[in-house]
């Protein structure tokens, strides 16, 4: 069984400021995490993904996330926050031994302040 | 812009009556997923085809039932429709049909159930 918590269902910074979107996972198997990200009225877009290979992922729009396994954590970060980025963050977990279903966590909203 | 095309954008029916969502899957993949979001069950797995076969299936109702034909393309049926279905529907696609390949999305279908 795999599962994913996202500890905050809203964060809120300023524009210029890091932000910082936090995931817990639970997985039988190694797991293959990811990021999505959704704009309002809009569909996923994939922002990163982590496959048992380097722990620090980068991603798109300057994104990074860390896999730490002893912490059972792929938090989410950015140096500076822009306006564009707001938008719903899941994170999701898929099991590498599993058919390719994902279990999504419950996302987080994340608002950016001029 | 994904390469998943889904249609239609809206749907708006009745209680009792049955629809069809359709989804084509980005040039070249041969899976074909079917997710659920709502408000109050967040994003779920519904069923996945792989090459015309079902592969997978997640938390989907009876009344519900999804194929994938010979050119890839795949339909989720729903019938006897009833308030709680109203959601946004969300198809997916990807190459493989296990484990870290990641899933590219289609812009979804909101249904509205009067």
């Amino acid at each position: 069984a795999q599962s994913v918590t996202q500890l905050d269902s809203h964060v809120s910074v300023s524009e210029g400021t890091p932000v910082l979107l936090r995931c817990n996972y639970s997985s039988s198997y190694s797991p293959s995490l990811f990021w999505y990200v959704q704009h309002p009225n809009k569909g996923l877009q994939l922002l990163l993904k982590y496959t048992s290979a380097a722990t620090l992922v980068k991603g798109i729009n300057g994104f990074e996330a860390e896999f730490k396994k002893s912490e059972t954590s792929f938090h989410l970060t950015k140096p500076s926050a822009h306006m564009s980025d707001a938008a719903e963050y899941f994170c999701v977990v898929s099991g590498l031994l599993s058919y390719g279903k994902l279990t999504f966590g419950q996302g987080t909203i994340l608002t950016v302040h001029p | 812009d994904s390469g998943v095309t889904q249609t239609p954008k809206h749907l708006i029916t009745a209680t009792g009556q049955r629809v069809t969502l359709r989804c084509s899957p980005r040039s070249g993949d041969l899976s074909v997923y079917w997710y659920q979001q709502s408000l109050d069950q967040g994003l779920q797995f519904l069923i996945q085809y792989y090459n015309g076969e079902e592969r997978a299936k997640g938390n989907i109702l009876e009344r519900f039932s999804a194929q994938q034909f010979p050119d890839l393309h795949s339909e989720l049926n729903l019938s006897s429709l009833e308030l709680g279905d109203s959601a946004l529907y969300f198809c997916a696609s990807s190459f493989r049909s296990k484990g870290n390949n990641e899933q590219f999305f289609g812009p979804g279908t909101r249904l509205t159930v009067l």
